[in-house]
């Protein structure tokens, strides 16, 4: 069974663009939950999509947001882009119930 | 809300020696706790998790951790460490469904020869 794929790996933007990143979860996961990494704030939860609907929600201004497609596809996208932003942004999946993330390899954004 | 400290920034071990990495988390009722290992430039694998019963976990590549709750700890443990476990871990505690997980800041290990 393929894992969580994540695209593209890297993206450079620059700051005022904005960024769409994709994630396909592990086939029968319904569950996508998404992640920022940074060196100064660590890892911290953005949201989570289930069957379409976005179930939990970070602490993240409202530039960053997110939906699911039928397929469970997911999408991130980052609005206006700040230096702040650079960052490994990650993707996680999972199946009903499990209580447990798979994690994709992510997607380094770097803002110039 | 919940919190997880990860008291050690950075720790070196040599090659065959055991390892000990601390988690602490704070929470008022036994939260699912997981401890996940990540190389550079990597995204995050799954080494074990606790969700209840057993006290003693085993997980992938040899590792076990054990929930004292008493102390509110879930440490990372192996007996005898190889180069190849030089990666940085993070514990991660989390309610309800799990999907939504608050990571400690991270600990990186480093494996001398």
């Amino acid at each position: 069974k393929a894992g969580v794929t994540q695209t593209p790996r890297y993206l450079i933007k620059t700051r005022g663009q904005q960024v769409t990143l994709s994630c396909s979860p592990i086939s029968g996961h319904r569950s996508v939950s998404w992640y920022q990494q940074t060196p100064g704030q660590g890892l911290q939860f953005l949201f989570e999509y289930f069957s379409e609907t976005q179930r939990n929600k970070g602490n993240f201004p409202g530039r960053f947001s997110g939906r699911q497609f039928s397929n469970s596809r997911s999408e991130m996208n980052v609005s206006t882009l700040e230096l702040g932003d650079s960052a490994l942004y990650l993707c996680a999946s999972s199946s009903d119930g499990a209580n447990i993330q798979y994690f994709g390899a992510g997607t380094r954004l770097s803002v110039l | 809300a919940q919190s997880v400290t990860q008291p050690d920034i950075h720790i070196t071990v040599s090659e065959g020696a055991s390892l000990e990495l601390r988690c602490n988390y704070s929470y008022g009722a036994t939260p699912y706790l997981f401890w996940y290992v990540q190389s550079p430039g990597q995204g995050l694998q799954l080494l074990l998790k606790y969700f209840s019963g057993d006290t003693l976990v085993q997980g992938i590549k040899g590792f076990e951790a054990e929930f004292k709750r008493s102390q509110s700890s879930f440490n990372l443990r192996k007996p005898s460490v190889h180069w190849s476990d030089a990666a940085e871990y993070f514990c991660a505690v989390a309610t309800g469904t799990a999907s939504k997980l608050t990571f400690g800041t991270g600990t990186r290990l480093q494996v001398t020869l």
